[in-house]
């Protein structure tokens, strides 16, 4: 199975900052990453797939990047919306495998 | 507008049997594959199982955490995704959520999971 080390678990940052969250699979996943935010009590909502495909209606401040298994999900000019817990997920083949979250909180 | 509706959680004990239906609308059912996941209290999300559309064979996978105890199966003239789940065990409680899959543009797989559910609450406890 590919493990998917997602880090931080946890930041804290303050309405207009950029943050960056990396992703680390244990074996290559080509170009089959995903990422999804979920705020508490609601359905995880796709982000950005194909590593830095922005999905449709998502602001363009959440972007994507890497390659292989290194992966980054970068959020410029955080917005109050924006804090919640992020996960990246391997498409690459099954099983399919999140990362542990990354935990968005307000400074 | 897409919407994926789970129905049929709620308390079960340990060893017994419960059946997940997601009821779609918006979209052909049948031209996608459908996956379901699910995530523990307080935990991280899990993948548990998918199926393919009938097209690319109607073929099914499982997470090893649940193969051989869960089934996934779809019913296109109904436009419903099922999870029957036998042999529940305490660590399957969980919300357990619907998903539309999204194949590759060269369709050599899968990409995403661009629609979810709002979820359906499993209790498994004696």
């Amino acid at each position: 199975d590919i493990q998917m080390t997602q880090s931080p678990s946890s930041v804290s940052a303050s309405v207009g900052d950029r943050v960056t969250i990396t992703c680390r699979a244990s074996q290559g996943v080509s170009s089959w990453l995903a990422w999804y935010q979920q705020r508490p009590g609601k359905a995880p909502k796709l982000l950005i797939y194909a590593v830095s495909s922005l999905q449709s209606g998502v602001p363009s401040r959440f972007s994507g990047s890497g390659s292989g298994t290194d992966f980054t999900l970068t959020i410029t000019s955080l917005q109050p919306e924006d804090f919640a817990t992020y996960y990246c997920q391997q498409v690459n083949a099954f099983p399919l495998t999140f990362g542990g979250g990354t935990k968005v909180e307000i400074k | 507008e897409v919407q994926l509706v789970e129905s049929g959680g709620g308390l079960v004990q340990p060893g017994r049997s419960l059946r997940l239906s997601c009821t779609v609308s918006g979209f052909t059912f049948g031209d996608y594959a459908m996956s379901w996941f699910r995530q523990a209290p307080g935990k991280g999300l899990e993948w548990v199982s998918f199926i393919r559309a009938k097209f690319y064979g109607g073929t099914t996978e499982y997470a090893g955490s649940v193969k051989g105890r869960f089934t996934i199966s779809r019913d296109d003239s109904k436009s419903i995704a099922y999870l029957q789940m036998n042999s529940l065990k305490t660590e399957d409680t969980a919300v357990y959520y619907c998903t539309r899959a999204q194949l590759r543009r060269d369709r050599s797989g899968y990409s995403h999971f661009d629609h979810w559910g709002q979820g359906t609450l499993v209790t498994v406890s004696s």
